[in-house]
């Protein structure tokens, strides 16, 4: 059965940084697809990025509103999928999801609060 | 970026009723797109996939439709564990990006 499972949010101030984790099971991350995405409080769903799979060379794409203050990155012997946030800000308040299979699957997700 | 609108933003229908969704994309995106459901406080679930394809265990009152520009969702005969929000989204270049979500609300 397939298994995605957020952890690492939290209340961080502006300026600063947090890790978020998605723990899988059911397949390799490696093998798949693997999406972050995150809905701001009462809003709609905005794509943060993706860790594509070994046919596409492992490369990641980001949205333009979080290129180059977060980085997505795997640790494919224990099947995690990670966000690392940088230079936070109010608008990263969110709750964030990972999501593999090209957003088949997905996680419970974890809430970010950027607050002051 | 592609920018993707739905239409209408929310709408009322009871059980029983036959509800369309649209969609529609700024630019050409072939059959690259996807419909997902959302509950509150839950995570989104997939429903459709390359425009009309339905995920396994999804029931065959939902179907899926449309290529280039414009595509609908329509739930044949709505249950009452389909009042949710739906959300559209294009996967034909990145960034990924998503509709504005359509809530389905009891009348």
């Amino acid at each position: 059965e397939v298994q995605l499972v957020e952890s690492g949010g939290g209340l961080v101030r502006p300026g600063g940084s947090l890790r978020l984790a998605c723990s899988v099971s059911g397949f390799s991350v490696s093998d798949s697809y693997m999406d972050w995405v995150r809905q701001p409080p009462g809003k709609g769903l905005e794509w943060v990025g993706r860790s594509r799979d070994k046919s596409f060379s492992n490369s990641i794409k980001y949205a333009a509103s979080v290129q180059g203050r977060f980085t997505i990155s795997r640790d494919d012997s224990n099947n995690l999928l990670y966000l690392e946030m940088n230079r936070l800000n109010t608008e990263d308040t969110a709750v964030y999801f990972c999501s593999s299979q090209a957003m088949t699957n997905w996680g419970q997700g974890t809430l970010v609060t950027v607050s002051s | 970026d592609i920018q993707m609108t739905q239409s209408p933003s929310s709408l009322s229908a009871s059980v029983g009723d036959r509800v369309t969704i649209t969609c529609r994309a700024s630019q050409d995106i072939n059959n690259y797109l996807a419909w997902l459901q959302q509950k509150p406080g839950e995570a989104p679930r997939s429903l459709i996939y390359a425009a009309s394809t339905l995920h396994s265990g999804v029931p065959s009152r939902f179907s899926g439709s449309g290529s280039g520009t414009e595509f609908s969702l329509t739930i044949t005969s709505l249950q009452p564990e389909d009042f949710a929000t739906y959300y559209c989204h294009q996967y034909k270049t990145y960034p990924v990006t998503f509709g504005g979500g359509t809530k389905v609300e009891m009348k």
